[in-house]
């Protein structure tokens, strides 16, 4: 089992520039998570999925889009990247709600110049 | 005021020494988790408990419920064992957790 895979691992982005985040995971989990971790700072929720066909907004929305494409791929969408976009982003899954364990990806490292 | 509070925020110890890292919530929890991320920036969940104690290999995680406080400890602490430790406290039929802000650990040789 891979677990929870991200692509890319690293990205370059230039301010307006888009780029779609991919994440997948194996283990039949029900409800994904996007993180995102700014240099020295904790995890802040950007979006999740309970379940397959729905999201709801986290902590740091704006700025942000979300699909849940499937029951195993759950993509983060930046439409215009600006610079206080720079910051490692985390994708997770858990087999249901917060009391389940939440299983991490490797994260990306995204800079916005 | 977080609703979630670790301490220390940083604790350097010699190699060798028991740790104890604690986390303190104000919020009616269904569980606890604790994750370790290592110096690469890669998360893995320790633990996730309820109540009482768990225990896995040379970490062992403590809960109590009324006075809403968890500790982690490590044994016989090695360098490999520096990481950030982060808890985070999660409520039932709840998707969010609510995240410390974790406690940057080195260990020296």
């Amino acid at each position: 089992n891979a677990g929870v895979t991200q692509t890319p691992k690293f990205q370059v982005l230039k301010t307006g520039q888009s780029m779609t985040l991919q994440c997948a995971q194996d283990m039949n989990h029900n409800s994904m998570y996007w993180y995102r971790q700014d240099p020295g700072m904790g995890l802040r929720l950007i979006y999740y999925s309970a379940s397959e066909g729905t999201t709801d907004k986290g902590e740091v929305p704006n700025g942000y889009n979300v699909s849940r494409l499937n029951k195993r791929e759950f993509s983060l969408r930046l439409e215009s990247a600006a610079p206080s976009q720079t910051s490692v982003y985390f994708c997770a899954s858990s087999e249901r709600w917060a009391v389940y364990e939440q299983y991490f990806g490797p994260g990306t490292r995204l800079t916005v110049t | 005021k977080n609703e979630v509070e670790q301490s220390p925020q940083n604790l350097t110890a010699q190699e060798g020494e028991f740790i104890t890292i604690n986390c303190s919530y104000s919020v009616g929890i269904s569980a606890l988790h604790w994750l370790q991320q290592h110096p690469g920036g890669g998360i893995v969940s320790l633990f996730m408990l309820s109540s009482g104690k768990k225990k896995h290999g040379r970490l062992i995680a403590t809960i109590n419920i009324q006075e809403k406080h968890s500790s982690l400890h490590i044994t016989a602490s090695h360098p490999r064992d520096s990481a950030v430790y982060i808890c985070a406290a999660g409520m039932d039929s709840n998707y969010q957790l609510i995240w410390g802000a974790g406690t940057k650990l080195i260990i020296k040789p």
